[in-house]
């Protein structure tokens, strides 16, 4: 699977957008983009993924670089409930899910 | 509401005591699986199920068994659990059809402790 590199941490005033970049420039043609996130020691929980085409949920937007060797998620209103540590993985076919280090989010009213 | 429950939440147990953690689902999902985490080593598979009566190893399966005899359950057994299993578990499940898999929903989480 696919390395991602993400910020450790990053800041967002409440109600604005928060932008979580992604890098996963050895992402082979068949690997999807996902995007989980962890509430502290809470079960980690799915957002979106994404191939190649922009996604947007109820939750989410995720934009995919034409080149796909990077994306961002959009969480368009933050809110203190989106504080959290995101994770971007790569993965195709039955591989396992494994969490990196991601990015921890902090909202800030 | 669908969901994934784990039982128990917290369990504190002493080392060679053999325990059962329960993890049920209800969304009538094919895929189940089992995850560690620990501080700074991430989230790590233990075990997976495609559906009943098939289980796999994923990377961490040292310790641990088992079980898919019912599509919506799936207990992760310790025969004889030493301290280096205090963690922080995660049961998951998902559909299997075409581009769901990695869609998984997670419980709640169990905090076990071995002494």
């Amino acid at each position: 699977d696919a390395k991602t590199t993400q910020p450790p941490s990053m800041d967002c005033a409440e109600g604005r957008a928060a932008n979580l970049p992604c890098n996963h420039s050895t992402i082979s043609g068949n690997e999807y983009v996902y995007w989980y996130r962890q509430i502290h020691s809470q079960g980690p929980q799915y957002i979106i993924h994404g191939l190649k085409n922009n996604e947007t949920n109820e939750m989410a937007s995720l934009i995919i670089t034409e080149d796909r060797k990077s994306s961002t998620l959009i969480l368009p209103h933050a809110t203190l409930r989106d504080t959290a540590v995101y994770y971007c993985i790569a993965l195709s076919g039955n591989t396992p899910l494994v969490f990196g280090k991601g990015t921890r989010l902090s909202v800030i009213a | 509401e669908a969901q994934v429950t784990q039982n128990p939440r917290y369990l504190i147990t002493v080392t060679g005591k053999k325990l059962t953690v329960t993890c049920s689902q209800n969304m009538n999902h094919e895929y189940m699986s089992w995850y560690r985490q620990d501080p700074g080593l991430g989230l790590r598979q233990i075990y997976y199920s495609m559906n009943v009566e098939v289980t796999d190893k994923g990377d961490v399966p040292e310790g641990y068994k088992v079980s898919r005899k019912e599509k919506r359950n799936f207990p992760l057994i310790l025969e004889s659990p030493s301290p280096n299993q205090t963690s922080l578990y995660f049961c998951a499940s998902s559909h299997l059809t075409s581009g769901r898999h990695h869609e998984q929903y997670f419980g709640p989480g169990t905090r076990l402790t071995v002494t």
